[in-house]
């Protein structure tokens, strides 16, 4: 079956401007995570989402980002006012409950010109 | 908080040889992971393991858990080049976060 789609798989933008990320999970997966990575790194956590709800957005940097699943499958991570540093890769991953496996899509490679 | 350790952190060998990567974690947990990452791709999830003395092998790559002394072990045996990738640990945080170590980059030479 289908894994977990991430669109765009490349993203370059200017400092300043706003970008939304998306992630497709794994059909009739309830949990769905975004992280982060660095380079060298491992994963940042940044939100979990249970069903349409952010169960847990302790790993959000700051107030510019920002992330939604209305209708608790197709989920979108917002950035504002890009900065240099958010430059990263951004993954999304779902499991079926919010235990167990993660399966995660291939990223977004996000550069902050 | 917890945190995640893994050693080492960059590792070549050669083909047909033995080695360990441990992961060493700071607090309780019921669930470990590892997983794989090739240059440029994505995460794959190569073993769970969810109990004292949990066991869990596959092909030339063997996972083990020791809940008391909060240590996991990757072993690859016979060492083979299509084995190079960088390997990550990662251990339930008991809030459905995974806290994840820094990664062991694995070069394996012809």
């Amino acid at each position: 079956g289908a894994g977990v789609s991430q669109t765009p798989s490349n993203k370059v933008t200017e400092k300043g401007k706003y970008v939304e990320l998306r992630c497709d999970p794994i059909s009739g997966h309830t949990a769905l995570y975004w992280y982060r990575q660095s380079l060298g790194q491992g994963p940042e956590f940044l939100i979990y989402f249970q069903g349409t709800g952010a169960a847990d957005d302790s790993g959000l940097p700051n107030d510019r980002f920002f992330a939604v699943r209305p209708e608790g499958s197709v989920s979108t991570l917002k950035i504002q006012r890009t900065e240099r540093g958010d430059s990263a890769v951004y993954l999304c991953a779902s499991s079926l409950r919010g235990w167990g496996t993660q399966y995660f899509g291939p990223g977004t490679r996000l550069l902050v010109l | 908080e917890l945190k995640v350790e893994q050693n080492p952190l960059f590792l070549s060998m050669q083909e047909g040889k033995n080695y360990t990567i441990y992961c060493n974690y700071s607090t309780t947990s019921d669930r470990l992971y590892w997983y794989r990452q090739d240059p440029g791709k994505s995460l794959e999830s190569l073993f769970v393991l969810l109990s004292n003395g949990a066991v869990k092998q596959e092909g030339r790559l063997m996972a083990s858990l020791d809940t008391k002394a909060r240590l996991s072990t990757l072993h690859i045996t016979a060492a083979v080049h299509d084995l190079s990738a960088t390997y990550f640990c990662a251990v339930d945080d008991s809030n459905y976060q995974l806290i994840w170590g820094a990664g062991t980059k694995l070069i394996i030479k012809p």
